[in-house]
């Protein structure tokens, strides 16, 4: 594709569900990373994947938060037992080889728990 | 004290003024990046820069490594240029990008 996507746009769930968030990178690009951003902050790093394996996870808030890029293409944030301290935008991004290049972000998914 | 400082925290100019936004850092990088970001939408990459000076259309960046600092200068603004611009920076020592709390700019017409 010619950009990152992500979806769903948005996610509205209920506090203790699981939620999954899709991220397609840029066709070709090794890296990719999640970010997350709450409401007037910047964006908080998660994880960071090079090819199928996850080089950096050391973002990740804790054990309810998993992230798998099983192809080294598509990768998938699942968030088991949402909390509403969750809520926030979580965003996507890759790059071609490695962290020395230039990120493309996605659009980002809006999550709300309830 | 934040590993990446920016100023303003917040800008507001007349449409045609030329705008200035800096940020500094604490830590030794190998890359800085600046991005915009539109209210409600994502974040677009302008520039990563680990030496001297880029330009893109009205948009021009510039980084001195020895004082640890970088500008992000817009000539001629226009209200489309309103948005929220971050920078971010890779340190050596990791892949994680370390980023600035951003600077809100509003070009009024």
């Amino acid at each position: 594709g010619a950009g990152v996507s992500q979806t769903p746009s948005n996610k509205v769930t209920e506090k203790g569900k699981y939620v999954e968030l899709r991220c397609d990178p840029i066709s070709g690009h090794t890296a990719l990373y999640w970010y997350r951003q709450s409401l007037g902050q910047g964006p908080e790093f998660l994880i960071y994947f090079q090819g199928t394996g996850a080089a950096d996870d050391s973002g990740l808030p804790n054990d309810r938060f998993f992230a798998v890029r099983p192809e080294g293409s598509v990768s998938t944030l699942k968030i088991q037992r949402t909390e509403r301290g969750d809520s926030a935008v979580y965003l996507c991004a890759s790059s071609l080889r490695s962290a020395v290049d230039t990120q493309y972000f996605g659009p980002g998914t809006r999550l709300t728990v309830l | 004290k934040n590993e990446v400082e920016q100023s303003p925290q917040n800008l507001t100019a007349q449409e045609g003024e030329f705008i200035t936004i800096n940020c500094s850092y604490s830590v030794g990088i190998s890359a800085l990046h600046w991005l915009q970001q539109h209210p409600g939408g994502g974040i677009v990459s302008l520039f990563m820069l680990s030496s001297g000076k880029k330009k893109h259309g009205r948009l021009i960046a510039t980084i001195n490594i020895q004082e640890k600092h970088s500008s992000l200068h817009i000539t001629a603004s226009h209200p489309r240029d309103s948005a929220v611009y971050i920078c971010a920076v890779r340190p050596n020592s990791n892949y994680q990008l370390i980023w600035g709390a951003g600077t809100k700019l509003i070009i009024k017409p």
